[in-house]
């Protein structure tokens, strides 16, 4: 079966450092792959998603995150945080043949001056 | 264009009382779903609609109901609310069944039931 685990419950950062956000899934073949940010009160958002080709996949607000087949990840990563960026995000799977996304627990990120 | 929209965006239900959650969307998109929010849980599917006329189970169907009024309309109904229906709630859409395309989101509604 299916699943997505984000090890990291919740992250604190420093307002101009690098992130990276982890997340494994489990899938037999290749998956799509997605990320979603939730601001506080707030629907989620897609930030980025990979189905082929590169590996790199570039996303909005800065934001990017490279596949790898061989350790099964997918993470997020931003190489300057902005405070705006405290949130939470969720990474998600698709697979063929399903019509809905398998969503990890999300990972909360506090930004601190 | 609205996107997903949902109604209402907050509500208080006793236990016992009903109610029905409310989404549309304006993207002409073929496929609706709700989820339920819980802390440390993500999203469970609650129930999804492939396409207008069709609604499916997902990993937590009990306790609501869903109609698919329209291709535009997808309707949660919680028949007898629980406590344990606290959650926010999302309703989404996406514009067909492949894999890789996105869920569009709604901005949720928090049901608190006591």
């Amino acid at each position: 079966a299916q699943s997505v685990t984000q090890p990291d419950i919740h992250i604190t950062v420093s307002e101009g450092a690098s992130l990276e956000l982890r997340c494994n899934y489990s899938y037999g073949a290749t998956p799509y792959l997605f990320w979603y940010v939730q601001s506080p009160g707030q629907g989620l958002q897609l930030l980025l998603k990979y189905f082929s080709g590169d590996t790199l996949v570039q996303g909005i607000k800065g934001f990017e995150a490279e596949f790898k087949r061989s350790q099964s990840s997918f993470n997020l990563r931003k190489p300057s945080v902005h405070w705006s960026d405290a949130a939470e995000y969720f990474c998600a799977v698709g697979q063929t043949g399903a019509n809905n996304l398998f969503f990890g627990t999300g990972t909360r990120l506090t930004v601190i001056p | 264009n609205a996107g997903v929209t949902q109604t209402p965006k907050f509500q208080v239900l006793k236990t016992g009382q009903s109610m029905t959650l409310q989404c549309a969307q304006d993207m002409n998109h073929n496929s609706m779903y709700w989820y339920r929010q819980d802390p440390g849980m993500g999203l469970r599917l609650i129930y999804y609609s492939a396409s207008e006329g069709t609604t499916d189970k997902g990993e937590v169907p009990n306790g609501y109901n869903v109609s698919r009024l329209n291709k535009r309309e997808f309707s949660l109904r919680l028949e007898s609310a629980a406590p344990s229906q606290t959650s926010v709630y999302f309703c989404a859409s996406r514009i067909g069944q492949g894999a890789h395309y996105e869920q569009y989101f709604g901005p949720g509604t928090r049901l608190t039931v006591t």
